[in-house]
């Protein structure tokens, strides 16, 4: 049960887009179209964004989006914002009942 | 409206025993899939375990075999039952509804109660 691999950071200006990685293998991401990523402020919960890979909960910008090929899961936020500064995790179903997430990475809008 | 609410947090000693609680409203724990997630300080999020509608329970390599989630349907609270803690147990723990049969993500979060295992 490794975790998923993202980059530690990325950032990017405002109004731009940036995509954050998430790499598995072939026993999670490649295998279930269970990915789901969580926006993360400082000492707040987790928010669902996406799951089932490229879907938005009810409620979430049309700026973010999902996308997966193969073992990698991507998250792509257009028109970057100020307020999209945070931390944000990919999590794959993994088998057998279980569940991964990625390590994380920081979003810093500069 | 949905609301998830942990307690229980606080300092245990290692090898040490503690149960957290989650009190759900808004929907039922019993006709969902409901996951306890933990963050350990300045690090990133780890799944722990989950119990299924039907009461099947899954449970991340680490604490296999030291932890326990279970649900009371009447008072609809959700538990993790914790034992033999360790150091490396110390995290804010998070209760999390995994919606649709775990389709739909975890889509609701409680904010989260802080287990400090240390002597």
């Amino acid at each position: 049960q490794s975790a998923l691999t993202q980059p530690a950071s990325v950032s990017g200006s405002p109004g731009q887009s940036i995509t954050i990685s998430c790499t598995g293998t072939s026993s999670d991401v490649g295998n279930y179209n269970l990915v789901s990523w969580y926006q993360q402020h400082p000492g707040k919960a987790p928010k669902l964004i996406i799951y089932e890979g490229s879907k938005r909960p009810s409620g979430v910008s049309n700026r973010f989006s999902g996308s997966k090929s193969g073992n990698t899961a991507s998250l792509t936020i257009s028109g970057l914002q100020a307020e999209d500064e945070a931390d944000y995790y990919c999590c794959s179903y993994a088998g057998s009942g279980t569940w991964v997430f990625g390590g994380g990475t920081k979003l810093t809008v500069l | 409206e949905v609301q998830l609410v942990e307690s229980g947090g606080g300092l245990v000693q290692p090898g040490g025993s503690l149960r957290v609680s989650c009190a759900a409203s808004g929907f039922s724990v019993s006709s969902t899939y409901m996951s306890w997630v933990r963050q350990a300080p300045g690090k990133g999020l780890e799944w722990v375990s989950v119990i299924y509608s039907g009461g099947a329970t899954y449970y991340a390599a680490s604490v296999k075999g030291r932890f326990t989630i279970s649900r009371d349907n009447s008072k609809n609270t959700l538990y993790l039952h914790m034992n033999s803690l360790r150091a490396e147990d110390t995290a804010v723990y998070y209760c999390a509804r995994l919606a649709s049969a775990g389709t739909g993500g975890f889509d609701y979060w409680g904010q989260g109660t802080l287990v400090t295992v240390s002597s």
